[in-house]
């Protein structure tokens, strides 16, 4: 696998599940990020990990949780969602304190 | 705080003209400028970006934009447009300092290349 990856790539639940969506990366980044991008507005970002200090856009409802267990993995846990929460979450990585970030392909989540 | 504003979500244009697409910022101090590509159902992928060597930037496919501090602009222009063109485009701006850059984009401009 190369640069960055994000399983699984279509995710449908119901409200009440509870399910985690992974990104790793594979190209020696210290710094993740997890961005929402629904349709018709910009992508917002919603939590960065960088030399393992966590930042968090305090509009992020708290269903969403975060967890980046080493700086090759991230992970968003999702519980008790909503409708509105279905969106692509993108991930991305880069190097800390650089300014390009790269992107995997997303998962596609629909919240019925 | 910074902001970047795209001019047109949805730009068309024939298959050979030039494609131009607008991104304004706003930033008390000139920040780092970046172009994205998505093509359907794909991630974000870097075009290309300023980070306050050359104002114009040369990017891939052909690709360029100039940063311009005056008009606080940053365009992105391609003198001849191809089918394979055809992508949604983002406008992104960050700080100039931070372990996390954390870009703020724009609202993205579709483009449509027309045969």
């Amino acid at each position: 696998e190369t640069g960055v990856t994000q399983t699984p790539r279509h995710l449908v639940m119901g409200m009440t599940n509870k399910k985690s969506l992974k990104c790793e990366q594979h190209l020696g980044h210290n710094a993740m990020y997890w961005y929402k991008q629904s349709a018709k507005k910009p992508l917002e970002l919603m939590f960065v990990y960088s030399l393992e200090e966590r930042v968090e856009n305090n509009s992020v409802p708290s269903r969403f949780s975060p967890e980046c267990p080493n700086s090759s993995h991230l992970f968003l846990h999702l519980h008790t969602l909503q409708p509105e929460d279905s969106a692509l979450y993108l991930c991305a990585s880069s190097q800390a304190g650089r300014d390009t970030q790269y992107f995997g392909p997303g998962t596609r989540l629909t919240v019925l | 705080a910074q902001s970047v504003t795209q001019l047109g979500s949805h730009v068309s244009v024939s298959e050979g003209a030039l494609v131009l697409l607008r991104c304004n910022y706003s930033s008390s101090v000139p920040p780092y400028l970046f172009w994205y590509v998505q093509y359907p159902n794909q991630g974000l992928q870097l075009l290309l970006k300023y980070t306050s060597a050359a104002t114009l930037v040369k990017g891939i496919n052909g690709f360029e934009a100039e940063f311009k501090k005056s008009e606080t602009s940053f365009h992105l222009t391609k003198p001849s447009a191809h089918m394979s063109d055809a992508a949604e485009y983002f406008c992104a701006v960050s700080p100039l300092s931070g372990s996390a850059r954390q870009l703020t984009f724009g609202s993205g401009t579709q483009l449509t290349v027309l045969p």
